[in-house]
């Protein structure tokens, strides 16, 4: 059973559309992150979100945490090549918890297609 | 400053041999993680380690898996006789520390290491 499931599995696209990429559980977590794993590449931390409702965004990403803290979405406009990789998220069940508690989903891989 | 260096970046072995995985952390950081991908599976957590200590090995399967983190050199991670089923990218991970109270406990990956077991 995977506690955190992502959606869509695979995502191909045009540059320069927009789309956005979920990460849904049933659980309630403390935390949030985004991570995006470029290929033949470690995950590189994008962005935790904390507070139920939270909106953070980067540059042309713009992420959320759903108010009951079960979900997250991550929207991202205008996309380019770079882009392209592994969209991972990991969500924490409890800030008195440790890193290697973290519950990993398995992945939005997109392509942006020049 | 260099973040997570991990070598070799590729390794075949043939099954019955043993696999080498080395992981210097970033400069500062005295926690080191392991973890395992799969397509199919995601990212696994395998092995937590601070220096000269295994903190928690509960992602570690008990048999032909090790790991350790010396006072001196990088982490290893060391699979015994090799079976087709190790067949991964094994991704090593530090931290200053260990909660997530705060940004500096984020977590830093390396690029990996990408074992082959023909």
């Amino acid at each position: 059973t995977q506690l955190l499931e992502q959606s869509p599995q695979f995502l191909s696209i045009q540059e320069g559309e927009n789309l956005t990429v979920y990460c849904n559980s049933s659980s309630v977590f403390s935390s949030l992150q985004w991570y995006r794993q470029e290929p033949g590449e470690g995950p590189v931390l994008l962005v935790t979100v904390v507070t139920g409702g939270e909106v953070k965004k980067l540059k042309r990403l713009t992420f959320q945490f759903g108010d009951a803290r079960k979900d997250s979405s991550l929207h991202i406009t205008a996309a380019q090549p770079g882009d392209t990789g592994l969209y991972l998220c990991a969500g924490a069940r409890s800030n008195a918890g440790n890193n290697r508690k973290l519950i990993w989903g398995l992945g939005t891989s997109l392509a942006v297609n020049p | 400053n260099a973040g997570v260096m991990q070598n070799p970046r590729h390794l075949v072995r043939r099954r019955g041999q043993e696999a080498r995985l080395r992981c210097s952390p970033m400069k500062g950081h005295s926690h080191v993680y392991w973890y395992r991908q799969l397509p199919e599976e995601g990212l696994k957590f395998m092995v937590y380690l601070q220096k000269e200590n295994i903190i928690d090995e509960s992602g570690m399967p008990k048999e032909r898996f090790s790991a350790e983190f010396p006072k001196e050199g990088p982490s290893i991670l060391r699979i015994q006789q090799v079976v087709r089923g190790d067949s991964a990218a094994y991704f090593c991970a530090s931290s200053p520390r260990t909660g997530l109270s705060s940004g500096a406990n984020v977590l830093t990956f390396g690029a990996g290491s990408r074992l082959t077991v023909l």
